[in-house]
């Protein structure tokens, strides 16, 4: 079974740091471009970042550009978000899902249910 | 950017009937050299995560029923649930993967009248 937990969100005060994980099973991570998308309470998806099937590449959002990292470690199958600075406006549900891989497009398929992070003082 | 807008905002339709949702990029996401558009659709219901409908435009991912189509071109996109039933109530989202940074059109509510 195609499987995605995201794990490590918790409440947080503004300027904090967080490192979130995203462990997958039942399919070859390794081939996989992977996504974090988030959803701030009661509003729509917003793209955070990307990172290629090996780690080499990797995208951000404007809005989170300088102040969140995305790594990956394939041998383990885990997805990663380092994020710094953090801001009432980064809170959110944070969903790891796949982006593509040599035969298929960047859309976002499968997802994990998600984790929530809420920075607040 | 690519700006993805969605009409309606919210939408309320009698089981059974047609229910239509459009999705319009600011710049076309037709990758010309394979012909494909890189438009998607989710849907997504309360508590729990988004679930991919359609990809490339038009291609129903595997076990989503056949109510479900999606068409268009270029810069203008549609959702088509042919005929309403009572699990389909969620809100809708398109999301175009032709460039970063990806994005989403804003979501269509849609509900039963």
């Amino acid at each position: 079974e195609v499987q995605l937990v995201e794990s490590g969100g918790v409440l947080v005060q503004p300027g904090g740091s967080l490192r979130l994980s995203c462990a997958a099973s039942g399919f070859t991570f390794s081939s996989f471009a992977m996504s974090w998308v988030r959803q701030a309470p009661g509003k729509g998806l917003e793209w955070v970042s990307t990172i290629s099937h090996s780690g080499g590449s990797t995208y951000y959002a404007d809005s989170v550009k300088g102040r969140f990292t995305m790594s990956r470690d394939n041998p383990k199958s885990t997805l990663y978000l380092q994020m710094n600075s953090l801001r009432a406006e980064d809170t959110a549900v944070y969903y790891c899902a796949g982006t593509g891989t040599y035969n298929r497009g960047d859309w976002f398929d499968p997802w994990g249910q998600g984790t929530l992070v809420t920075v607040s003082s | 950017d690519i700006v993805m807008t969605q009409s309606p905002d919210s939408l309320a339709v009698s089981l059974g009937e047609r229910a239509t949702i459009n999705c319009k990029s600011s710049q076309s996401v037709l990758y010309t050299s394979n012909n494909k558009n890189y438009l998607a659709w989710y849907q997504q219901k309360p508590g729990q995560p988004p679930k991919l409908l359609i990809h490339s435009a038009s291609t129903r991912e595997s076990g989503v029923p056949d109510r479900f189509s999606g068409s268009g071109s270029g810069t203008d996109f549609t959702l088509t649930i042919s005929s309403l039933q009572a699990e389909d109530v969620a809100v809708y989202y398109c999301q175009q993967y032709y460039t970063t940074p990806y994005s989403f059109g804003q979501g269509t509510k849609l509900a039963i009248k």
